[in-house]
């Protein structure tokens, strides 16, 4: 069975600098699709970036980007520039492309310090 | 905002009672996910309907049930409800898959139910 995997419970960076979050994913599958949500205090989840496993190259969404090591089965999520309102749960997804059952990650909680 | 809508907001019920929650997918979407976030499990997946066809099975119980409509609206039925039932759900919704076998649409997310047990 897939599973999800974010190590770090909760993370917090300064307004304007980077930060890393992880999430690793373990399956037997060579077609997926793998995500990152982000949950406002608001309780919406929110897409924040998409990245298909066949696909090479990194996403790439304005401030977000991912790090896709197909290899190693890590997808790390980088925020550049830091702003108040990514204050938030994320969490790291997964689903197969054949299996509806998208497995997410026990979530990280993301402050962003002024 | 997703384009998700559901209702109630919020809804507060009594152990052994039956509650119904209501999805309007984003228009034109024929897929509907449904979803519970609770604080000891965690985002799980229960159910998906596509065109009113159920499509996948998640850890779904055998209280609760699912069906989609032909206008493409959802409904959870949540039945015998216990303690542990309390959580947010969630409904979520996709377009049709447009490359074929083994591509998954991105899934939007509505705002959520909070179902309260007591």
């Amino acid at each position: 069975a897939q599973t999800v995997t974010q190590s770090q419970p909760e993370m917090s960076v300064q307004e304007a600098e980077t930060v890393t979050l992880s999430c690793t994913y373990d399956t037997s599958e060579n077609n997926y699709y793998l995500f990152w949500y982000k949950q406002p205090p608001s309780r919406q989840m929110i897409l924040v970036i998409r990245q298909e496993a066949y696909k090479q190259q990194n996403a790439t969404e304005n401030r977000f980007s991912v790090n896709f090591q197909k290899a190693a089965k890590s997808f790390s999520l980088k925020i550049s520039d830091s702003q108040l309102g990514d204050t938030a749960m994320y969490f790291c997804a997964f689903i197969s492309g054949d299996n509806n059952d998208m497995r997410f990650g026990a979530g990280t909680r993301l402050t962003v310090k002024p | 905002d997703s384009g998700v809508t559901q209702t109630p907001k919020h809804l507060i019920t009594a152990t052994g009672q039956r509650v119904t929650l209501r999805c309007s997918p984003r228009s034109g979407d024929l897929s509907v996910y449904w979803y519970q976030q609770s604080l000891d499990q965690g985002l799980q997946f229960l159910i998906q309907y596509y065109n009113g066809e159920e499509r996948a099975k998640g850890n779904i119980l055998e209280r609760f049930s699912a069906q989609q409509f032909p206008d493409l609206h959802s409904e959870l039925n949540l039945s015998s409800l216990e303690l542990g039932d309390s959580a947010l759900y969630f409904c979520a919704s996709s377009v049709p898959g447009g490359g074929g076998a083994g591509y998954q649409e991105t899934q939007y997310f509505g705002p959520g139910t909070r179902l309260l047990v007591l």
